[in-house]
């Protein structure tokens, strides 16, 4: 059974960084690519990030281009989401999501969702 | 980017009614499009992707169609624990991949 669990939420300044974990298992890591999308309160879901089976491949929505980057380790079957100058606007529960086609492929299906981490941007 | 309108907004019905939720592209996405299911402190679900074909475990009250830029999503007989809120998904144009609005799902 797939499992994805988030980590690294937490309540920050504005202007600082912070550092999402998703660890996986019950996957063969190395053949999927991985997303990020986020859904602030009240608010409906947003696709954030991509990264490639090998990582070798990421995408960005224009809100966080530039700030922030996705990663992944294959050894560790984990993926992670380093966000920095956040903003109110990043304030989110942040999923992370796993692709359901093997290696790489535009067609963008969700398949497995993790509970999610909350990411507060706030003074 | 692709925009994805989800009609309607909001949508109250019963037990055993017949639903359906409409999702429209403003550019032709093939059958580029996905649908998923969200509860309140739940993971979304994947119901439905490439349009029509059913992910495994969906039960077969659910059911898709359409292609280009217009796309239904059909609940046949409602049952309690279809209450939710669903959105649509497009990945034909990326990046960014594309979410409509949703549709919020209670009960009459």
């Amino acid at each position: 059974q797939v499992q994805l669990v988030e980590s690294g939420g937490g309540v920050v300044q504005p202007g600082t960084s912070l550092r999402l974990t998703c660890a996986t298992s019950g996957v063969t890591f190395r053949h999927y690519g991985f997303h990020w999308v986020r859904q602030a309160p009240g608010k409906g879901l947003e696709w954030v990030a991509v990264i490639s089976f090998d990582g070798k491949t990421e995408h960005y929505a224009e809100s966080v281009k530039g700030r922030f980057i996705i990663s992944r380790d294959n050894s560790l079957n984990t993926v992670h989401l380093q966000m920095n100058s956040l903003g109110a606007e990043d304030t989110a529960l942040y999923y992370c999501v796993k692709d359901r086609i093997q290696l790489w492929s535009p067609i963008f299906v969700l398949e497995n969702w993790g509970q999610g981490a909350l990411v507060t941007v706030s003074s | 980017d692709v925009q994805l309108t989800q009609s309607p907004s909001s949508l109250s019905a019963s037990v055993g009614d017949r639903v359906t939720i409409t999702c429209r592209a403003s550019q032709n996405i093939n059958n580029y499009l996905n649908w998923y299911q969200h509860k309140p402190g739940e993971a979304p679900k994947l119901l439905i992707y490439a349009s029509f074909t059913l992910q495994n475990g969906v039960p077969s009250r659910f059911s898709g169609s359409g292609s280009g830029t217009d796309f239904t999503l059909t609940i046949s007989s409602l049952q309690p624990e279809d209450f939710a809120t669903y959105y649509c998904q497009q990945s034909f144009v990326f990046p960014p991949t594309t979410f409509g609005q949703g549709t919020k799902l209670d009960v009459k």
